[in-house]
């Protein structure tokens, strides 16, 4: 069952704008993560956020996490072509991290 | 990048066959995992290694079983493939502590005709 789902499914945006996707969660979770996907590769693992974090920044990143209504949100700022891919987020509801639950991703199309 | 090394690559293979598929790492990690990604399903966890020896089921583990005998590797196997397993396998490790993130290999694509 998927407990996270991101929103939009897809997003088409120039370079240099911002990129700001959404993701929705259903049950009380330890922490939240972001995956980049790239094309034909794996997942690279962004950044986490613990359920008593709010927001966290790495580098062009922001994620802001709002446990009340169960849901994140990653902003790539200033984006490049480079950042097309497809990002996912991950949640893990019991223990530590060892059972991540994804959601089935936004597709990033940032044009040059 | 993390040391994980999915083998093989690609694989087409007969409904009813054997199929195995290998991770190996050089992280020395504790957590060990597989995963299938389908379109319009996303990432769904198959089963989970903690240990050598140690494994436990995921979210769509029928079909599939695994196998751990040293820290480095970790095997799936599907003893009667079915195309339904038609899919993109990906390996992930992770360390010991409460906030591990996953780091992935880049993935076995297995056509089962």
């Amino acid at each position: 069952s998927q407990q996270g789902e991101e929103d939009p499914q897809a997003l088409s945006i120039q370079e240099g704008e911002n990129a700001t996707m959404n993701c929705s969660y259903k049950t009380s979770i330890n922490n939240l993560q972001w995956y980049r996907q790239n094309s034909g590769r794996g997942l690279v693992h962004l950044i986490l956020i613990r359920s008593n974090e709010r927001e966290k920044h790495s580098g062009r990143l922001r994620v802001t996490l709002d446990t009340s209504k169960k849901s994140s949100s990653l902003l790539i700022t200033a984006s490049r072509a480079a950042d097309t891919a497809s990002y996912f987020c991950a949640t893990a509801t019991q223990g530590g991290s060892e059972k991540l639950v994804f959601g089935k991703g936004t597709k990033l199309t940032v044009n040059p | 990048d993390a040391g994980i090394t999915q083998s093989p690559r690609h694989k087409v293979t007969e409904t009813g066959t054997p199929v195995t598929l290998r991770c190996h790492q050089t992280e020395n990690h504790r957590y060990m995992y597989w995963y299938r990604q389908d379109p319009g399903h996303g990432l769904r966890l198959i089963h989970y290694s903690y240990g050598v020896k140690d494994t436990d089921k995921g979210e769509v583990s029928d079909g599939y079983s695994v196998s751990r005998s040293k820290t480095e590797d970790f095997l799936l196997t599907l003893e009667s493939a079915t195309s339904s397993q038609t899919s993109v396998y990906f390996c992930a490790i992770s360390g010991d502590g409460y906030y591990q993130p996953q780091h992935f290999g880049d993935g076995t694509r297995l056509s089962i005709l």
